[in-house]
This record gives C-alpha cells, structure tokens and sequence, in this order.
C-alpha cells in the first residue's frame, strides 16, 4: 500500500500554544482528509482539501493542500484541553484512501 | 454523525470460528469500506466496495471476505478467526460529489480473539 509519513508521532504542549503537524507521500493525492480520533470512537473528520495550495480554515484549524500534491499540513491555533486525541491525514488516490499513523496530541492546562 | 452504524461494538470469539461484522449506512453512498486499527500501524484497507455485489481487496485482505448485497449493507467475515485478527474494525462510507469527496467512520467494532 501506498505509505503515508505523519510527523511528529507525538506532542505535548501547553494550553494556548499552536500546533503544527505534516503528512508526506511518496505518491500524488487528488484528495487529502484530516480527522480527530478521540478514544473509544471512530475518527471524525476535520478538514478536507480538494486543490493543489488549497488552504482551509474550520475555527481554530487550518489546513494546506501541499503545491507538489504529495504533502500536506494541519495547524491548531491556541490549542485548548479538548484538542486532545489523535489526528490522523488521509489522501486519496484512485478508489482507496490511505492514512497516516498519526499525531497523538497531549494539551497540559 | 454521518449516519454509519457498525455492530456489535464488542465482540469476543474463539480462535477458528467464523465471525461477521456489519456495516448499515442510511447515506445512500456507493463507496464502502472496511479498515482495521492497529498500534502503529494506523488504518489499513481490507476490503472495499464500490456498489452492490462490486468489491474488491485492500492491503490486508487474508483471512477476511466481504458481502454487499444492498446499498446500506456492508458485511465483513473473518472466515476462521486468529489471534492476529484481534483488532478495533471499522467502516467507513465515501460519495464524490461534483469532484469533491469525503470518507466518514462508524465507531468501530472491537474484536478479541482469544
């Protein structure tokens, strides 16, 4: 399958700080997806992005279509508590959709 | 809530029995799609579907089948269960839609096989 690179693994931050997190391909993406996955439950997406420089904002996130179509990056602004979880990227190509392992988020109040 | 529902939620069994998961969707979507999720590993493909009776593997497909007789139905089987199937499953449905696409989970199925 197709391989997704998410970086970092892993964050530990303070409240009110940003975050910033990646996903990379080795492969072209005509679609790429962000989802929050909090225990228990099933990922939910967040943001999704359709062109090449594509930016998009939902509230405090705000996500890019890399311009080579095989990169793209979230960021989190003023992190709050219940941005904890983990956030996976997604790109699509052909039928399939293919996921990144993830960024699990710590916010310490 | 993307009107995906996935049952049981929690299922334990025995090693070398069949076992067989639904996937019910009220979207009318004609993707489907069954992932499993692993430490470390993310979510990882095992089958799809792009209509009645029209599926087709994914990255992890042995040891698993798929059925999909109707539109809202998506049925995965473990055909004789291993430990190494022990896992959080779950569907996922997809449309496009004038170029634009989106792919949308149930809340998974935990499955013990011991």
């Amino acid at each position: 399958g197709q391989q997704l690179n998410q970086s970092p693994q892993s964050m530990f931050i303070q409240e009110g700080e940003d975050v910033s997190m990646n996903c990379t391909s080795s492969s072209i993406f005509n679609t790429w997806l962000w989802y929050k996955q909090d225990p228990g439950e099933g990922p939910v997406l967040l943001i999704a992005l359709y062109k090449a420089g594509e930016l998009t904002s939902n509230g405090r996130l705000t996500a890019q279509f890399g311009i080579t179509r095989k990169d793209s990056f979230l960021n989190i602004s003023a992190s709050i508590p219940s941005d904890v979880g983990i956030y996976f990227c997604a790109g699509r190509s052909g039928n399939q959709f293919y996921f990144g392992t993830g960024t699990s988020l710590t916010v310490i109040p | 809530d993307a009107g995906i529902t996935q049952s049981p939620r929690h299922k334990v069994t025995e090693t070398g029995t069949p076992v067989t998961l639904r996937c019910h969707q009220t979207e009318n979507h004609r993707y489907m799609y069954w992932y499993r999720q692993d430490p470390g590993h993310g979510l990882r493909l095992i089958h799809y579907s792009y209509g009645v009776k029209d599926t087709d593997k994914g990255e992890v497909s042995d040891g698993y089948s798929v059925s999909r007789s109707k539109t809202e139905d998506f049925l995965l089987t473990l055909e004789s269960a291993t430990s190494s199937q022990t896992s959080v499953y779950f569907c996922a449905i997809s449309e496009w839609d004038r170029g634009r696409d989106q792919a949308f989970f149930g809340q998974g199925t935990r499955l013990t096989v011991v």
